[in-house]
């Protein structure tokens, strides 16, 4: 079985400072992706960034940044220069295919608050 | 534009009744979803479906069913047997098997309230 924790209910960031959230996952999968997102409170989910689970590299968009440690299975999301509209809820989620088919888990979600 | 709709955007239901919430994508993706939101929760899925004609349970499958007669098309319905069926419901969309790192692609969400 695949599983998310994200182990940070609530995070607070001052405006244009840098903010870590946390995620580790579990799957014995050798095979697997790793994606974050992002609830604004309209609902909708958008993507962010993802991270394969041979990638050499840490994977970058924009402002955007996952610190992968695969040995210790963590997939942290660092936002960096946060702004007012990052405020939102962030959420992990994986998806290992040999042992889980198209099966897309997440996680319980980041709630997060930027501070002007 | 290609993307994936869901309707209604909200949707009452009386205690008793079964009510389907639709769900139509067309990126001609083969994986669809079905998830659960409860208000500052994750999300939890319901059930999905790799290809047509097949789909699998999730972790909430209990008073819920779906088909999937079409590759574009994955209603979910919430049937009388489910207890508390009040939540906010995405349906998600993504390309299928061998492709790990593929995203998936979200609906707008039907926020469905028992009355």
């Amino acid at each position: 079985a695949q599983k998310i924790t994200q182990t940070q209910p609530g995070m607070f960031v001052q405006e244009k400072e840098a903010v870590t959230l946390d995620c580790t996952y579990d799957t014995s999968d050798p095979s697997y992706g790793l994606f974050w997102y992002k609830q604004p409170s309209s609902g909708e989910m958008i993507f962010l960034i993802y991270q394969g689970s041979y990638d050499q590299q840490n994977a970058t968009e924009g402002r955007y940044s996952l610190n992968f440690q695969k040995a210790r299975k963590s997939a942290n999301l660092v936002i960096s220069a946060s702004q007012l509209g990052d405020s939102a809820m962030y959420f992990c989620a994986m998806r290992a295919q040999e042992t889980s088919g198209s099966r897309l888990t997440f996680g319980e979600g980041t709630q997060l608050t930027v501070n002007p | 534009d290609g993307g994936i709709t869901q309707s209604p955007k909200y949707l009452f239901r009386k205690e008793g009744q079964n009510v389907t919430l639709s769900c139509e994508q067309n990126l001609n993706h083969d994986a669809m979803y079905w998830y659960r939101q409860d208000p500052g929760q994750g999300l939890r899925l319901i059930y999905y479906s790799q290809i047509v004609n097949d789909f699998q349970k999730g972790d909430i499958a209990e008073g819920y069913s779906v088909s999937r007669e079409k590759k574009e098309s994955f209603p979910l319905t919430v049937t009388s047997a489910q207890k508390n069926p009040t939540a906010f419901y995405l349906c998600a969309s993504s390309i299928s098997q061998g492709r790990a790192g593929t995203e998936a692609f979200f609906g707008q969400g039907t926020r469905l309230t028992v009355v």
